[in-house]
Order: C-alpha cells, then sequence, then structure tokens
C-alpha cells in the first residue's frame, strides 16, 4: 500500500525537543521530495519543512528557521523533523506529505500521512 | 494572517452548484492547487496547476484561474463534499515557500 505513517508525537515542555518521523511505503522512496505541514487544532494548514529527494536541499518556514531541522534516510525510507526550543504555539497536528513528482518547480502533494500531533505545555 | 484568502464558509443545498475562490498577488504567476480536508483526516489532493485533476477525484471538481484570483467549483455538490478546502501556491521569492489559504468550509445543507 502506498502510505506515509508519522510517528514521535507527544507531549513536551517548552523549551524541550522532539523528533518526528515519517516513514514510507509503496513506492521509490528516494524519488520524491518530502514535506512537513501542520495544522493547530482547529486552525488550518501551515507550511512547516520540506526536503528533496536525496536530502541536498531543504527548507523551512520563517517561524521554524533555526529550530526545526529535517533530514532523510533513504535506506530507511524515512523522513525526520527534529524540532527543538518548543514554544506552545508549536502544538499542532504534524504531518509529512509526498512531493508530487513534476516539471515545474512548485511544491504541492499528492499523499499525505494521518499525522502525529504534537503538544507543547508545561 | 495568510497572503491567500478565502471566505471562511460556503454553503450550498445537494446538487447546487458550489464555488470557493482564494485570491492572492503571487496567483497572477504561479499555479494554485487545492486540498479537501473532511473531519478528523489528512488533506487530499483535489485540483492540481490550477485545473488538473488527480486520477481518482470525481469530475464535478473543477478549477480555474484569472488574474489573481482562483476559484474551485464542485458542480452537483453531494453531501459526501462536505469539508473543508485549502488552496495552496508557491511564493515567488523561494523554492521552499508554500502558503495556504486559511482554509473554506463547504456546508451541504
Amino acid at each position: 500500500e502506498v502510505q506515509l505513517v508519522e510517528s514521535g508525537g507527544g507531549v513536551a515542555r517548552p523549551g524541550g525537543s522532539l523528533r518526528l518521523s515519517c516513514a514510507a511505503s509503496g513506492f521509490t522512496f528516494d524519488d520524491y521530495g518530502i514535506g512537513w505541514v501542520r495544522q493547530a487544532p482547529g486552525k488550518g494548514l501551515e507550511w512547516v519543512s520540506g526536503i528533496n529527494w536525496n536530502g541536498g536541499s531543504t527548507g523551512y518556514a520563517d517561524s521554524m528557521k533555526g529550530r526545526f531541522s529535517i533530514s532523510r534516510d533513504n535506506a530507511k525510507k524515512s523522513v525526520y523533523l527534529q524540532m527543538n526550543n518548543l514554544k506552545t504555539e508549536d502544538t499542532a497536528f504534524y504531518y509529512c506529505a509526498r512531493r508530487s513528482s513534476s516539471s515545474i518547480p512548485d511544491w504541492y502533494f499528492d499523499l499525505w500521512g494521518r499525522g502525529t500531533l504534537v503538544t507543547v505545555s508545561s | 494572517s495568510s497572503d491567500l484568502t478565502q471566505p471562511p464558509s460556503v454553503s450550498v443545498s445537494p446538487g447546487q452548484t458550489a464555488r470557493i475562490t482564494c485570491s492572492g498577488h503571487s496567483l497572477s504567476n504561479r499555479y494554485t492547487y487545492w486540498y479537501q480536508q473532511k473531519a478528523g483526516q489528512a488533506p487530499k489532493l483535489v485540483i492540481y496547476k490550477d485545473s488538473e485533476r488527480p486520477s481518482g477525484i470525481p469530475e464535478r471538481f473543477s478549477g480555474s484561474s484569472s488574474g489573481t484570483t482562483v476559484t474551485l467549483t464542485i458542480s452537483g455538490v453531494q453531501a459526501e463534499d462536505e469539508a473543508e478546502y485549502y488552496c495552496q501556491s508557491a511564493d515567488t521569492s523561494a523554492t521552499y515557500r508554500v502558503l495556504f489559504g486559511g482554509g473554506t468550509k463547504l456546508t451541504v445543507l
């Protein structure tokens, strides 16, 4: 089955850290870029970060730069999001999503995981 | 706030046509993408490159673009179409800047 499965969510203290994982199956993983998108409870979608097919290029939303780090291990068909110095406003469902293969430079997503909940609270 | 503006809500009766708009300066020269998110589920791509439909998406879903406004049209709305709909584009200034609209709740009366 073609799917993405997130894990690693949970409760963290403000200033703490969490590492999220995104495991892929059912497709040729190293053909695709992967992104993270988050959604605070009851709110809209917010771009977090993305990584290209071989990990050679990454990008972040401005509010996450310097605190979040994305990486991938193609042998394990996995992408990771290391989140440091967490803030209460980072509380959200975090989705990993597959960048659609396309000849255009845009990032858009044709496959999404079910998400993992991160709660930052004292 | 978002660089892409959507109406918070749209309501239609079954069988009618729903139109959801998305406005933003970046839309005049970038493609727009639309996602459907049903309650408790992950988003799902329903339109890409302004008007293309992924395989498996019903023909009643269509997209159009005019200047800085794009429109998702759902013809012959069905109860199962009730969901939140998000537009998405890409910032022209950076490869990794993905922009989402604030979302529109489609209610089927």
